[in-house]
């Protein structure tokens, strides 16, 4: 088991918002030090989409944002789109140096 | 810009080993991490370990403590990564993808992905 769960599936529909929760279950990852989220199309690579908890890389739609509240971060999307059908992973370093990824959640646009 | 291009697909028999390679353009390794990630059929994205090049060694995931080694060439900017005593779960997608120097332990740059496939 993963030390940051994530829900398994979430879905919405076009134009609406929704949020992917990430809760750290192991005291490794409880300050969220370089907190990533990464979004993964069927059979594509892995994009990362959020680092540092809220930082955008370049080219990353702003409709993508992500925060932290205790024990849990969220990454959420606005204006959904039929392209942000995927997977969507958090990640984070943790306190032995190591990195953990949750388990996944995949969105479905309805 | 950042490149990183993957070895080539590979099949294994169990107990064999792999290595797989990533060559970095565009930014040296001498100042990023490495970081590897595998993916088995319909499964999450697992973090296996990475390369420290500050502290010139690897750090690893503690599932793979003990089969899995990796390397830097930084005459070459390239990564490798071998995985030992491999075994029919082993068969996945492995990704290499170095973090920026600004921020550490994120993944901005991804190679394409190696399937390695574990088959008798």
């Amino acid at each position: 088991q993963s030390a940051l769960t994530q829900p398994a599936s979430v879905s919405g529909s076009p134009g609406q918002s929704i949020t992917i929760s990430c809760t750290a279950t192991s005291s490794d990852v409880d300050d969220y030090t370089y907190f990533s989220w990464y979004q993964q199309h069927p059979g594509k690579t892995p994009k990362l989409l959020i680092y540092n908890v809220n930082d955008r890389p370049s080219g990353v739609s702003s409709r993508f944002s992500a925060s932290k509240s205790g024990d849990t971060a969220s990454l959420t999307i606005s204006g959904l789109q039929a392209e942000d059908e995927a997977d969507y992973y958090c990640s984070s370093y943790t306190r032995t140096s190591t990195v953990v990824f949750g388990g996944g959640t995949k969105l479905t646009v309805l | 810009q950042v490149q990183v291009i993957q070895s080539g697909a590979d099949v294994k028999k169990p107990g064999a080993s792999v290595r797989v390679s990533c060559k970095v353009s565009g930014h040296t390794l001498t100042e990023l991490s490495m970081h590897w990630v595998r993916q088995a059929p319909g499964k999450g994205l697992e973090w296996m370990g990475g390369f420290d090049p500050e502290e010139g060694e690897a750090i690893y995931a503690q599932n793979f403590q003990g089969r899995v080694t990796m390397v830097v060439d930084t005459s070459t900017d390239t990564a490798y990564m071998e995985l030992t005593s491999l075994r029919s779960e082993d068969t996945a997608i492995y990704y290499c993808a170095t973090d920026s120097v600004e921020v550490p332990a994120t993944m901005f740059y991804w190679g394409q992905g190696t399937l390695v496939t574990v088959s008798s």
